[in-house]
């Protein structure tokens, strides 16, 4: 199946500082993207749709200031978390879809766990 | 009430027995995905259908879009299919997936 990978697979940083995180599909185009978030014994919750070429649209309550979406190749979208602190600390996993395949179907990363001291 | 609700929370199986995990959904749908989380976080999709049943392996999932209820079958359980599945089901309009709180199983051996 399409394989989608992030970078990097675990960060730890200080609080105040940037982290970016990047969602790459490997073997497909994708031009949409999305961003999740999971805290501990949650399920995932949706963060913001990446288009290839667009703003990013974010979901209630994720400020757009705070996570910077840039989504400028159809192979690669990025999430920036700026000037992160320990409430950042969470999972966060991206899903693509794959433009020439089924158009429902989404494929997911890994996941990055992100440690904000 | 939740979108999409999944039971049981939890499940704990002996090994070789056949398990069945369940979702409920209240929103139009294009399609159900079912999802595999392992300890370390990463999610693997297992299933998407929109309607009838797929079978891959040891896994079947199938769904009813009239009673909007979805079923995924482990057949010959093992202690490696231990983790949290989790359904979610994109909408029937826009692009967006609604997830279940998941099910986590431990197989025992």
């Amino acid at each position: 199946g399409a394989v989608v990978s992030q970078h990097p697979s675990r960060v730890i940083c200080k609080s105040g500082t940037s982290v970016k995180i990047e969602c790459r599909s490997l073997d497909f185009q994708a031009t949409t993207m999305f961003w999740y978030r999971q805290f501990p014994k949650q399920s995932l919750m949706l963060m913001a749709t990446s288009n290839e070429g667009s703003k990013a649209t974010y979901e209630q309550g994720v400020e757009k200031d705070k996570f910077l979406i840039n989504h400028a190749s159809l192979t690669l979208s990025t999430l920036t978390v700026t000037s992160a602190h320990p409430e950042d600390s969470s999972f966060y996993i991206c899903s693509a879809r794959d433009l020439g395949a089924n158009h429902n179907e989404q494929f997911f990363g890994p996941g990055t766990r992100l440690t904000v001291l | 009430k939740n979108e999409v609700e999944q039971s049981p929370q939890n499940l704990t199986a002996q090994e070789g027995e056949f398990i069945t995990i369940n979702c409920s959904y209240s929103v139009g749908i294009s399609a159900l995905h079912w999802l595999q989380q392992h300890p370390g976080g990463g999610i693997v999709s297992l299933f998407m259908l929109s309607s009838g049943k797929k079978k891959h392996g040891r896994l079947i999932a199938t769904i009813n879009i009239q009673e909007k209820h979805s079923s995924l079958h482990i057949t010959a359980s093992h202690p490696r299919d231990s983790a949290v599945y989790i359904c979610a089901v994109g909408r029937e309009y826009g692009n967006k997936l609604v997830f279940g709180a998941g099910t986590i199983l431990r197989v025992k051996s």
